[in-house]
C-alpha cells in the first residue's frame, strides 16, 4: 500500500532553469494538493487539483508556477526560471475525494521534494 | 500573526518527561490536526480533533481543544528520544464548499527529547 510518492526527493537547479516536481497520489485518491514549506516556516497551501482540473490555485505565485494533474500519470508542479527564493520543500497530499466527514480527513502527505536553487 | 501559531517555538526535555505544545488560531474551524515532521522528512498525521470535541487521546498523545479561546494543546506523555521532531498544528476551515479543503499550518514547535 504505497503512500503518496513524490520525486525527486532532492532537486538542485541553477537560477533560470526549470524545476519539475512529481506527485503520484495514493491508490484510489483523485484529489491532489500542493503545499510549500519555506525554511523555518509552516506549510502554505498552493494549489488543489482533481484529474484534469485545477480547482483552486489561489496559493500559487502568479508567475512562473503552474500545476497539472492529467488523466493518466502523476501530478506535476512546474516552476519556470527558478530563483533562489523558490528554494523550499514542496509537499503533495492526496485524498480520496472531498472528505465526507469534513475538510482535512483522509489527507495523506508525501515525503516532499526539497528544491535548492543555486 | 497567523492562523495556527504554536508555542513554544522550541522545547527541550529529558526522556520520560511530558511535553506540552500549544496552538492558537484566529478563525472558526471545522477541525484541528496535529502533524509530526522529522528533520528533512515528510509530515505524519498524528491526530484530528473536531470543533465539537474537547479532548482526544491516541496512545501517548492527548489533544485538547478550546474553541472559546481558539486554542489547542498537544501533550506527549512519557516522551522518548524518537519523539524528537517538529510538531505542527493545522486548522481546517468551517463551512461547506468554498475552500474548506485548505489546511492552514503554523510554524511548528521543535521538540528535542534528550536520552
Amino acid at each position: 500500500n504505497a503512500g503518496v510518492m513524490q520525486n525527486p526527493r532532492h532537486l538542485v537547479r541553477r537560477r533560470g532553469q526549470e524545476a519539475r516536481l512529481r506527485c503520484s497520489p495514493m491508490k484510489g485518491h483523485s484529489h491532489v494538493y500542493w503545499y510549500r514549506q519555506l525554511p523555518e516556516e509552516g506549510l502554505k497551501f498552493m494549489v488543489y487539483l482533481q484529474k484534469e482540473n485545477i480547482i483552486d490555485e489561489s496559493g500559487m505565485p502568479k508567475e512562473r508556477f503552474s500545476a497539472e494533474f492529467p488523466k493518466e500519470g502523476p501530478s506535476i508542479l512546474r516552476i519556470q526560471q527558478v530563483v533562489r527564493g523558490d528554494s523550499a520543500a514542496y509537499f503533495c497530499a492526496s485524498s480520496p475525494g472531498v472528505p465526507i466527514r469534513g475538510p482535512g480527513y483522509g489527507y495523506t502527505f508525501g515525503s516532499g521534494t526539497r528544491l535548492t536553487v543555486v | 500573526s497567523q492562523q495556527g501559531e504554536e508555542d513554544p517555538q522550541a522545547l527541550s526535555i529529558q526522556e520520560g518527561e511530558n511535553a506540552t505544545m500549544n496552538c492558537s488560531y484566529k478563525t472558526s474551524i471545522n477541525n484541528l490536526q496535529w502533524y509530526r515532521q522529522n528533520s528533512g522528512r515528510g509530515l505524519v498525521h498524528l491526530i484530528l480533533i473536531r470543533s465539537n470535541e474537547r479532548e482526544k487521546h491516541s496512545g501517548r498523545l492527548r489533544v485538547t481543544l478550546d474553541t472559546s479561546k481558539k486554542s489547542s494543546s498537544l501533550l506527549i506523555t512519557a516522551s522518548r528520544a524518537a519523539d524528537t521532531a517538529s510538531y505542527f498544528c493545522a486548522t481546517a476551515p468551517l463551512g461547506g464548499g468554498g475552500s474548506n479543503y485548505k489546511l492552514t499550518f503554523g510554524k511548528g514547535t521543535l521538540l528535542t527529547v534528550n536520552p
